[in-house]
């Protein structure tokens, strides 16, 4: 009974790549939510999906950043052209419904060099 | 728009010490308040989970209440441990989906 898995756990890019972190939810859920953790901060909302279906963008920067939860896969969120102020920890959650409580995944650390 | 803020930041305690960690939030129509626990370098664990129509949980030597009517929530851990010390994170959920974080209290447990 896998929890919510996230690959990769590390991931180190160049400026200028594309990122691109991948998240499975827990079996059963269908509804898939991405946070970003800025060192020393607190986690912030990105993005709320359903299959094939973005529900909730308001936390994603306008340029660059793009997420996605397909029919079969992954839910993937892609960063483009990378900057060093994208390095943080991306934390993927699902739950069973709206409303319900958020099963976390252990996170994938982004470092821009 | 929900704020979710956690007082103190930091706090340390003796083994064996009850203690309580506050969060409150500005928006009363919650629908739901989780406590989750991170410990550093990792991902976080959910401890217990408050529907709006309930006043508390328990779990174990934890407990978790909700007043919405005052905008606050406290999780009590009882007999406090060493392998308690850790990062405890409260979140309100709406109904649409989002949850909204506070930043965190860090608890140490001195043994």
């Amino acid at each position: 009974n896998a929890g919510v898995m996230q690959n990769p756990r590390h991931l180190v890019r160049r400026r200028g790549q594309e990122a691109r972190l991948r998240c499975s939810p827990m079996k059963g859920h269908s509804h898939v939510y991405w946070y970003r953790q800025l060192p020393e901060e607190g986690l912030k909302f990105m993005v709320y999906l359903q299959k094939e279906n973005i529900i909730d963008e308001s936390g994603m920067p306008k340029e660059r950043f793009s997420a996605e939860f397909p029919k079969e896969g992954p839910s993937i969120l892609r960063i483009q052209q990378v900057v060093r102020g994208d390095s943080a920890a991306y934390f993927c959650a699902s739950s069973v419904g709206t409303g319900d409580g958020y099963t976390f995944g252990s996170g994938t650390r982004l470092t821009v060099v | 728009k929900q704020e979710v803020t956690q007082i103190p930041a930091a706090l340390s305690v003796p083994e064996g010490e009850n203690l309580v960690l506050n969060c409150s939030f500005t928006d009363s129509a919650i629908y739901n308040l989780q406590w989750f626990r991170q410990d550093p370098g990792k991902g976080l664990t959910s401890l217990l989970l408050i529907q709006s129509s309930q006043r508390e949980q328990t779990s174990g030597r934890l407990n978790a209440s909700l007043d919405k009517s005052s905008g606050r929530s406290t999780l009590y851990i009882a007999a406090s441990q060493p392998g308690d010390s850790a990062t405890y994170l409260c979140a309100g959920g709406t109904n649409a989906g989002k949850s909204t974080f506070g930043d965190g209290t860090t608890l140490t447990v001195k043994p």
